[in-house]
């Protein structure tokens, strides 16, 4: 079956930092690859998505490249602030708007 | 416009009683998922419903779990007998025409 593997955390930096979550997938086919997040004490927010192989998903200075021959999805962003501190999961869909299937996790905690 | 709501936010209950966790999708939004949380993990697929009926329930654990949507809006999610592994955020998501799910705040179960 379908699913995502995603590197633990906590990953904790300094502001204006450079961050990369990795995540990597095993899925049939050709899956939808999402990244989200979840804010202390919110929900979970889509940030970005991929519909297909080399498709780059961005939002709010957050980057993700669908790379299909290595089956990953990393979350980059090249100078992160304090409000970036969240949960963020990597995820994907076997079929548009199917069920998603998520990684477990990584707590980003950013420092002034 | 309103998100997905879901209530309870906070439930206690006692082993072996019955609950009912409800959902109230994005007005219009055709597909409704259910998600089970525990602590420090990602979100687990439960149950799809697209329309009225269940596209999908081959994430619901065991027989003790079943989910309705009778006019094919609000979403109630039942659990009998509960146990104490039970005990998790209960997400809700609901998608319209585009592959995005637009997830509700949760409802903390606790089983005690």
């Amino acid at each position: 079956g379908n699913s995502v593997t995603q590197m633990e955390g906590p990953v904790t930096l300094s502001e204006e930092a450079f961050l990369t979550i990795n995540c990597t997938y095993t899925a049939t086919g050709y899956p939808s690859l999402f990244w989200y997040v979840q804010y202390p004490g919110e929900g979970l927010q889509l940030l970005l998505k991929a519909t297909k192989a080399d498709d780059k998903g961005s939002n709010k200075g957050f980057e993700a490249t669908y790379r299909k021959e290595t089956t990953s999805f990393h979350l980059e962003k090249g100078s992160v602030q304090v409000s970036d501190s969240a949960v963020y999961f990597c995820a994907l869909s076997g079929a548009a708007g199917n069920k998603l299937t998520f990684g477990g996790g990584t707590r980003v905690l950013v420092k002034p | 416009g309103a998100g997905v709501s879901q209530t309870p936010s906070n439930k206690v209950t006692e082993k072996g009683k019955y609950v009912e966790l409800r959902c109230d999708p994005i007005s219009g939004h055709t597909a409704l998922y259910w998600y089970r949380q525990s602590l420090g993990q990602g979100p687990e697929f439960l149950i799809y419903f697209q329309g009225t009926g269940a596209a999908d329930d081959s994430g619901l654990p065991n027989d003790r779990f079943f989910a309705v949507r009778p006019e094919g809006s609000v979403s109630t999610l039942k659990i009998q007998r509960t146990e104490r592994g039970d005990s998790a955020v209960y997400l809700c998501a609901s998608r319209g025409r585009s592959s995005e799910q637009y997830f509700g705040p949760g409802t903390r179960l606790t089983v005690t």
